[in-house]
């Protein structure tokens, strides 16, 4: 069975700081991919990040970077010069197809 | 582009009628679609997986005789809450993959349906 664990239900940061939420997942598939989604209070979910589990450079986009430690089935997010707007949930997800997602981490960026 | 509808986006019912949620790809064929369920201030659960034009696939400890899944076409899936009693209420979350653009699997969501039984 895959599962995906987000140890950190909140977190809360000063506008314009890094911030780093974590991710571990378990698998026995070879070939998968992993999210990074967002869910703001309109409940929407927003793709934030991905990336491919047999490539081994970290994806990068814009202000937000992924750590991916394959061996230790790690997948934390990056979020730099944070803002306002990034407040939301963010759920960690992976899978061949179907996705299996964290419990969340609940993000706000206090101005 | 990519973009997912729902329909409705909220619903109140009475206990034991039926409810139906519908999901549309508005610009892209999905032959893959998924329903998901998400209780207030927890995470998605995977319901089912909806093929076009075969039975669905249910997750382990989903009635499927209660939750029913139909994709009947390319661009539509419809999620029918049978006999709904109040602790069906939740929110439910629909979706798609792009049958033509399926690199990296993406899934892009709709909007969700809050369904309240009373």
């Amino acid at each position: 069975a895959q599962t995906v664990t987000q140890s950190q239900p909140e977190m809360s940061v000063q506008e314009a700081e890094t911030v780093t939420l974590s991710c571990t997942y378990d698998t026995s598939e070879s070939n998968y991919y992993l999210f990074w989604y967002k869910q703001p209070p309109s409940r929407q979910m927003i793709l934030v990040i991905r990336q491919e589990a047999y490539k081994q450079q970290n994806a990068t986009e814009n202000r937000f970077s992924v750590n991916f430690q394959k061996a230790a089935k790690s997948f934390s997010l990056k979020i730099s010069d944070s803002q306002l707007g990034d407040t939301a949930m963010y759920f960690c997800g992976m899978g061949a197809q179907k996705l299996v997602f964290g419990q969340g981490t609940r993000l706000t960026i206090n101005p | 582009g990519a973009v997912v509808s729902q329909h409705p986006s909220r619903v109140i019912c009475k206990s034991g009628t039926s409810v139906k949620i519908e999901c549309r790809s508005l610009d892209f064929q999905a032959t893959t679609m998924f329903w998901y369920r998400q209780f207030p201030k927890q995470s998605l659960m995977l319901m089912a997986t909806s093929n076009e034009g075969s039975k669905a696939t249910y997750e382990q400890g989903v009635e499927k005789d209660k939750f029913l899944i139909n994709h009947a076409s390319l661009t539509l899936s419809t999620l029918t809450v049978t006999s709904a009693h109040p602790e069906d209420s939740s929110f439910y979350i629909c979706s798609a993959i792009p049958t033509r653009e399926a690199r990296y699997n993406e899934q892009f969501f709709g909007p969700g349906t809050r369904l309240t039984v009373l």
